[in-house]
Order: C-alpha cells, then structure tokens, then sequence
C-alpha cells in the first residue's frame, strides 16, 4: 500500500523558517517525481514545487521561488519542503503527493502551516 | 498567463447529471491531459479521471471526462448523482511555463 505520511508543519513568526517532511512507503521511491500541493483555509489547490525522481531537476511556482527549497533522500524515502520568509498568505495545509505518468496519483493527509505573529 | 477557470459551484438532484467545465485561458487545452480530483471536507484529493478521460480502478463510470476543442475546455460529467458525489472538484493540467496547474474548484452540491 502506498503510503505518504506528512510532518513538520506548525505555527510560525512571519519572516520565520520551517522544514516540512514527507516519509514514503510502499513503492519504489527513487522511480518518481514527488511534489508538494498546497491549501490556504477554505481555498483551492495550488502546485508548490516538484522534484524529479533523482532530485536533479526542481520546480517552483513563481510566487515561492527563491523562499522555498525542494528536496529528497531517495536513500531514507524522504521529501522535503524547506520553507524560509514566511508570510501569513503561506498558512496553508501542505500535502505531499507522488506524480505517476500524469496525475497526482498518491496523496498524503496533509501537514497544517500556521504563519501568524 | 496559463489559467484553468472552474464555476464556483454547480449543483443536482440524486439520479441526475451535473457537469462541471475547465476553461483554458491560453493555449490548446488539447496540448496537455487534463485530470480531475475529488477532495471531500476534511480530506486529501483523490484522482477521478486523468489523461482527459480515463477512471482509476475503483472510479464507476458514471465519472466520464471529456475535452471540446472549440471551446478550449474540459468538462466533468457525473451521471446518477448520488449524495456521496458531493465535494469539490478540481481540473488539473500542465503548462510548459508555469508546470502544473490546477483550476479554481468548483463545489457540487446533490440537491
């Protein structure tokens, strides 16, 4: 059974830093591209980042370049989500979710971000 | 700019149709597959039709996708609506410049 379980998320400073982390299981890891989607409180999804299944090409949406850094350890089965400069527009929660041939074919629950003073 | 535009919200009684559009700002929305996830309240998004219109294992078919060039959308249509079809709906595809992307949402509400 695939499984994607999130963590890391919490409540932060505005300007302040955390690092969200995704544990996988249940299928060969190092085969896919990984991404992170995120949901502001009762708003819609939005694409955050992605990483190809050897970690050598990464992904931003314009808004988070530059503040955000993707990651992985295909040796551990971990994503990462680095997050610096944060701003209260980026309280959300943050799923990880595999990417198959086209589709976001796996999601994990979710990981709540809180940016609030 | 690439954009997916969903309405809001689109309701229907149980037993009837409802189908929920995905408008393509600019481009072929032909140019890339289109797939559509269901989230219920408090839930992750779960696929229910990707490559414009096939159905993972455990999707019934009365979930079916399509595509119409010359509006330059995708559509989502579910027949014989049942109660537990009601949940927010988002189309989802990708752009060379902007990577994925997905629309707006729309709310379905079963009457």
């Amino acid at each position: 059974e695939v499984l994607l379980v999130e963590s890391g998320g919490g409540l932060v400073k505005p300007g302040g830093s955390l690092r969200l982390s995704c544990a996988a299981s249940g299928f060969t890891f190092s085969d896919y591209t990984m991404t992170w989607v995120r949901q502001a409180p009762g708003k819609g999804l939005e694409w955050v980042s992605s990483v190809s299944s050897g970690g050598g090409y990464t992904f931003y949406a314009e808004s988070m370049k530059g503040r955000f850094t993707i990651s992985r350890d295909n040796a551990k089965n971990s994503l990462f989500l680095q997050l610096h400069s944060l701003r209260a527009e980026d309280t959300a929660v943050y799923y990880c979710a595999r990417i198959g041939e086209v589709t976001f074919d796996y999601w994990g629950q979710g990981t709540l971000v809180t940016v609030s003073s | 700019n690439f954009m997916l535009t969903q309405p809001h919200s689109v309701s229907g009684s149980p037993g009837k149709t409802v189908t929920i559009s995905c408008t393509c700002s600019s481009g072929s929305i032909a140019s890339n597959y289109v797939q559509w996830y269901q989230q219920r309240p408090g839930s992750a998004p779960t696929t229910v039709i990707y490559e414009d219109n096939k159905r993972p294992s455990g999707v019934p078919d009365r979930f079916s996708g399509s595509i119409d060039s010359s509006s330059n959308s995708a559509s989502l249509t579910i027949s014989g609506l049942k109660t537990e079809d009601e949940a927010d709906y988002f189309c989802q595809s990708y752009d060379t410049n902007t990577y994925w992307l997905f629309g707006g949402g729309t709310k379905l509400t079963v009457l």
